[in-house]
């Protein structure tokens, strides 16, 4: 089957640089997605990654190791809106679907 | 502006009532999902539609069932073969079924059993 591994909790402080993981188990790839969700919201995606290597967004950072089975979102300058809870998922392998990880809650302390 | 709408924000159920999820989008997407969130969890997958007239079972079907007649809707009935309705019923769509890694997600209905 497919699976996707990410922290459940993660806490930084406002101002700071934060890493969320996202391990996967899929017998076929296509890339990995980000989405934040904040708390009662709807998720906004943030990021795709089909290659290896760090993609950036302002802020936000997307890396993908293809080799590792292994993406992280890296988060700078961090600010207390960025508390929320962000996702990692990815294409099942017949490609018609995402699957998502179970998500990781971030809160940004003063 | 363009985007996706879900009513209403919050649905009660009554036992053994069926209930329908509006869900509309103007995008101009193909592709459509459902997605059933409980607290604390990620989103699993009731149904979705790449195209018109045709939609496939997700990972959580038992208990739904959609329709989707036109391109800018994709309504989601909660029956009452559901036994545990009660979530957070997120709506989204995609460019294409080729590019469902963005979706873009309507703000959701809280389905609450009486």
């Amino acid at each position: 089957g497919q699976s996707l591994e990410q922290p459940s909790e993660v806490t930084a402080v406002e101002g700071a640089i934060v890493q969320i993981n996202c391990t996967y188990q899929t017998s076929g790839f296509y890339g990995l997605s980000w989405y934040q969700q904040h708390d009662g919201g709807a998720p906004t995606f943030l990021s795709y990654n089909a290659l290896d290597g760090l993609e950036e967004t302002g802020r936000f950072s997307s890396f993908l190791s293809r080799s590792d089975s292994y993406g992280y979102l890296l988060l700078q300058e961090l600010q207390m809106k960025d508390s929320a809870s962000y996702f990692c998922a990815v294409k099942d392998n017949q490609g018609g679907k995402l699957i998502f990880g179970q998500g990781t809650e971030l809160s940004v302390k003063p | 502006d363009g985007g996706i709408t879900q009513s209403p924000k919050y649905l009660f159920r009554k036992e053994g009532q069926n209930v329908t999820l509006s869900c509309e989008q103007n995008l101009n997407h193909d592709a459509m999902y459902w997605y059933r969130q409980d607290p604390g969890q990620g989103l699993r997958l009731i149904y979705y539609s790449q195209i018109v007239n045709d939609f496939q079972k997700g990972d959580i079907a038992e208990g739904y069932s959609v329709s989707r007649e036109k391109k800018e809707s994709f309504p989601l009935t909660v029956t009452s073969a559901q036994k545990n309705p009660t979530a957070f019923y997120l709506c989204a769509s995609s460019i294409g079924g080729a590019q469902l890694e963005t979706q873009y997600f309507g703000p959701g209905t809280r389905l609450l059993v009486l």
